[in-house]
């Protein structure tokens, strides 16, 4: 069955970087289209990030633009997300999951938590 | 910047049934939006339920549907069970693959 795996998560002062990693099985990852989605503690989900399988299109929302960047290495069915700059409000719990087609998200890792405070 | 709205709480019977909206600030949902809606219990990942405005994801109860309701996308619920307390959030396709989460809505069963 698909598994999808987060880590990477930690504390770190604003201002710093933090790199998440996705751990994904169970499918053909090098065929799949990814997503990050994060969500803040108590809050609503916050779609993040996108990736086309083959790495060939990213896209990010306003909010972490010019200060994230999502890859992948397919050859060992990974999904990365670098964060830099990272401000208070970037808090929050950060899913890994795949795009299941007809531009939606199929399956949900289970997150990793970055906490961004002073 | 989109801006996608949901009822923030929402409470129905056992055996009842709810209907759950998802609004644009902008204008209307079509099913060019391609909306998607997702369950979230306490302390778990979300679940998938709907896509492309009313397709059930696998696994999903047939009590669930989606549809277009005049210019919003819904989700009913047809005989809800107290499993189904629970966040719920819609999920829009805002073009040039980027997406925006309407803010949730709290279901109550009771």
């Amino acid at each position: 069955q698909v598994q999808l795996v987060e880590s990477g998560g930690g504390a770190v002062q604003p201002g710093g970087s933090l790199r998440l990693s996705c751990a994904a099985s169970g499918f053909p990852f090098s065929k799949t289209d990814m997503h990050w989605v994060r969500q803040a503690p108590g809050k609503g989900l916050e779609w993040v990030a996108f990736m086309r399988n083959d790495g060939s299109d990213t896209s990010y929302a306003d909010s972490v633009k010019g200060r994230f960047t999502m890859s992948r290495d397919n050859s060992k069915s990974v999904l990365f997300l670098q964060m830099n700059s990272l401000r208070t409000e970037d808090t929050g719990l950060y899913y890994c999951a795949t795009n299941r087609g007809y531009y939606a998200v199929g399956e949900w890792g289970q997150g990793t938590l970055a906490t961004v405070s002073s | 910047q989109t801006v996608v709205t949901q009822e923030p709480s929402f409470s129905v019977s056992p055996g009842g049934t709810v209907i759950l909206t998802c609004d644009l600030r902008s204008g209307s949902v079509s099913p060019r939006h391609y909306p998607s809606w997702y369950q979230q219990t306490p302390g778990q990942a979300p679940r998938a339920l709907i896509y492309k405005t009313d397709t059930r994801s696998s696994g999903v109860p047939d009590r669930f549907s989606g549809s277009i309701l005049g210019n919003k996308a819904a989700l009913t619920i047809s005989g809800a069970q107290a499993e189904d307390e629970s966040d719920y959030y819609c999920m829009i396709y805002t073009g040039s693959h980027t997406w925006a989460f309407g803010g949730g809505t709290k279901l109550t069963v009771l």
